[in-house]
């Protein structure tokens, strides 16, 4: 069975502190993203990575970095966290095919709270 | 540009009677379709997907959905719920090239004993 892991289930940080964000899978899945989900907004996509070193924007980077240096690790990065970031993060991952016929593997997510 | 709406937030329903959870989606391009399920303090699950053939899929826990092209709509069933069946689902679409996923805003299914 796929597995994708996100590090840390619960976290509580204060306003301006650095955040990491860990997720890594093991089946050799091309494609990771990190999504952000709030109720009653569904899942908004932050970044995607396609390749290691190669990332791209989604719907709403602002505030976040990402970071992938071995295939397997996709890293999500607040610079400095804001309460507005407190929220339900899901890391995914798929295969990557032309057709894009594979489906999302998702973590079990990270709930943050930022004070 | 794709964009997926889910038209009830929340849909209570009694167990054993059947449900219908609404997906509708706009694309001017090819589609592959999927319905995930989330239950509580966890991620998402796949609970099945359309690619091509028929037009009607089955997928896991009993639950079948319907493509319809002309209504651009894949609408969720299952015809007799249980207590496990309480989660939030999830339409999503995915361009037949590229690697993006969109995802509706989610339907809250509560059943009710």
């Amino acid at each position: 069975d796929v597995k994708v892991t996100q590090s840390s289930r619960y976290l509580v940080k204060r306003t301006g502190e650095k955040v990491f964000l860990e997720c890594v899978q093991d089946m050799d899945h091309e494609n990771m993203f990190w999504y952000r989900q709030d109720p009653g907004l569904g899942l908004r996509l932050i970044y995607f990575s396609y390749d290691v070193k190669m990332k791209e924007k989604g719907d709403i980077p602002e505030g976040y970095s990402v970071s992938r240096e071995k295939k397997e690790r996709f890293s999500l990065i607040l610079e400095s966290a804001s309460t507005n970031q407190t929220s339900m993060y899901l890391c995914a991952s798929t295969i990557y095919r032309a057709t894009n016929t594979g489906e999302l593997f998702f973590g079990e997510g990270s709930r943050l709270t930022v004070l | 540009a794709q964009s997926v709406t889910q038209l009830d937030s929340q849909v209570p329903v009694f167990e054993e009677a059947p449900v219908e959870l609404r997906c509708n989606y706009s694309s001017s391009v090819s589609v592959y379709l999927f319905w995930y399920v989330q239950y509580p303090n966890q991620g998402l699950q796949l609970l099945l997907k359309y690619l091509s053939g028929s037009t009607l899929v089955k997928g896991i826990n009993g639950f079948e959905a319907e493509f319809n092209k002309s209504q651009t709509s894949f609408h969720l069933r299952k015809p007799s719920v249980h207590i496990s069946d309480t989660a939030e689902y999830f339409c999503a679409v995915s361009r037949s090239t590229g690697n993006q996923f969109y995802f509706g805003t989610g339907t809250s299914l509560t059943v009710i004993p």
